[in-house]
């Protein structure tokens, strides 16, 4: 997972605040993805985006969650009005080719987020 | 549907045995990869290894080797010499489904 960098690591926002989580892929790496992982449950998909882009949102909750990854800068992740569900890992992984066939996607550290 | 399975909530080993992580998937692509993760209590997630459909080999990498076995569609983890630092969650993973993990296994090694 070296080389992909998440934060902030910890976060901790009031229910109804935004969380904004960045990350910023590989160097050389042009596709992001968005991952939540709920206290004792597996990753789940959110979101896969090339630059400027959005391929996959199948996994985005449809109402307060919002990702981009701009030309320039890192990807974020945004969640508006958070929650007490919300409370969870987030990790961002990237990948040098799109859809990850035939590549090892790199994973970032994570973000933990604690609505309270 | 696409997906994988891991029907392994829990598995324990002894240090020094060899433990097999169970890993079955779901889907009609000709071509695809499978990987394995380990996600240590500190949280993050490391790639260990990966197998493309149509490698003619099992993958190896140190102390884990993937029983692929296509036909069964199943992509299982062997760990061989078990240490203490292996205690983890496992999770399985594939380019074929929707980019979503398996659940994950819990990998306990004992004395």
């Amino acid at each position: 997972n070296a080389g992909v960098m998440q934060n902030p690591r910890h976060l901790v926002r009031r229910r109804g605040q935004e969380a904004r989580l960045r990350c910023s892929p590989m160097k050389g790496h042009s596709h992001v993805y968005w991952y939540r992982q709920l206290p004792e449950e597996g990753l789940k998909f959110m979101v896969y985006l090339q630059k400027e882009n959005i391929i996959d949102e199948s996994g985005m909750p449809k109402e307060r969650f919002s990702a981009e990854f701009p030309k320039e800068g890192p990807s974020i992740l945004r969640i508006q009005q958070v929650v007490r569900g919300d409370s969870a890992a987030y990790f961002c992984a990237s990948s040098p080719q799109q859809g990850r066939r035939g590549n090892t996607i790199y994973f970032g550290e994570g973000s933990w987020l604690t609505v309270v | 549907a696409q997906k994988i399975t891991q029907t392994q909530p829990g598995m324990f080993v002894q240090e020094k045995e060899a433990v097999t992580l169970d890993c079955t998937y779901d889907t009609s692509d000709p071509s695809y990869g499978l990987f394995w993760y380990k996600q240590p209590s500190s949280g993050e997630m490391i790639f260990l290894i990966y197998q493309g459909s149509y490698d003619q080999q099992n993958a190896t990498e140190g102390r884990y080797s993937l029983n692929f076995q296509k036909a069964r569609k199943s992509a299982n983890l062997v760990i061989s010499a078990s240490q203490l630092g292996d205690s983890a969650m496992y999770f399985c993973d594939s380019t074929a489904s929707k980019l979503t993990f398996g659940t994950g296994t819990r990998l306990q090694v004992t004395l």
